[in-house]
């Protein structure tokens, strides 16, 4: 098992363009969600998602799309990249949407450490 | 809405010295979980310990326990003979325990730096 995976690592941005980080599992957990962490903030859930074709927003969704087409994968969108949205984020999985207790933990990425100039 | 407080953006521990970090939690909810994760200098998010809400007995991990004061919504973690390798950024972050989208979401405290000195 690989875990949960995120590509790029790292990854620098002008003002203005579009990327996907790619985020992928194969633990065939259903529930999926997407972190940015910045200094003093910790984690902020941006957006989440409790199957394939079914996601919703969290608690920092703006500038972000998101869709899951398939269980494994969960791709994040900055569709116009800003200065606010240089961060590292992260990938996190588990079993269940739904279910509580120590078989519902979440699984995280490695991170990817965006910067927009 | 649930909010998780690390008063403590830095501590420093001897090598082989025992530490305490803080963390305090607000929520109206009876049932939850609580978690301590590490992040050591590679980014990693790696789950130090859990303590589920409705259980009374403090959770430890080898070297890890917790104080969890369920009344005072206080949930401490105390690393025992402290090792070079503890040093990272920790987080204590919330869960409820109630199923269901959102609520299946972490929050995060703001997270301690703790440095060991050897």
């Amino acid at each position: 098992n690989a875990g949960v995976t995120q590509t790029p690592k790292f990854q620098v941005l002008k003002t203005g363009q579009s990327m996907t980080l790619q985020c992928a599992q194969d633990m065939n957990h259903e529930y999926m969600s997407w972190y940015r962490q910045d200094p003093g903030m910790g984690l902020r859930l941006i957006h989440y998602s409790v199957g394939a074709g079914i996601t919703d927003q969290g608690e920092v969704p703006n500038g972000y799309n998101v869709s899951r087409s398939t269980t494994e994968d969960f791709p994040l969108r900055l569709l116009s990249a800003a200065p606010s949205q240089t961060s590292v984020y992260f990938c996190a999985s588990s079993y269940s949407a739904v279910a509580g207790g120590r078989t519902n933990e979440q699984y995280f990425g490695p991170g990817t450490r965006l910067t927009v100039t | 809405a649930q909010t998780v407080t690390q008063s403590q953006p830095e501590m420093s521990v001897q090598e082989a010295e025992t530490v305490t970090l803080s963390c305090t939690y607000d929520t109206s909810e009876s049932d939850y979980y609580l978690f301590w994760y590490k992040q050591p200098p590679s980014r990693q998010m790696i789950l130090v310990i859990r303590q589920e809400a409705y259980k009374q007995q403090n959770a430890t991990e080898n070297r890890f326990s917790v104080n969890f004061q369920k009344a005072a919504k206080s949930f401490s973690l105390k690393i025992s003979d402290s090792q070079l390798g503890d040093a990272a950024m920790y987080f204590c972050a919330y869960r409820s325990a109630f199923g269901g989208g959102a609520t299946n979401k972490l929050i995060f405290g703001t997270g301690t730096l703790l440095a060991v000195q050897p």
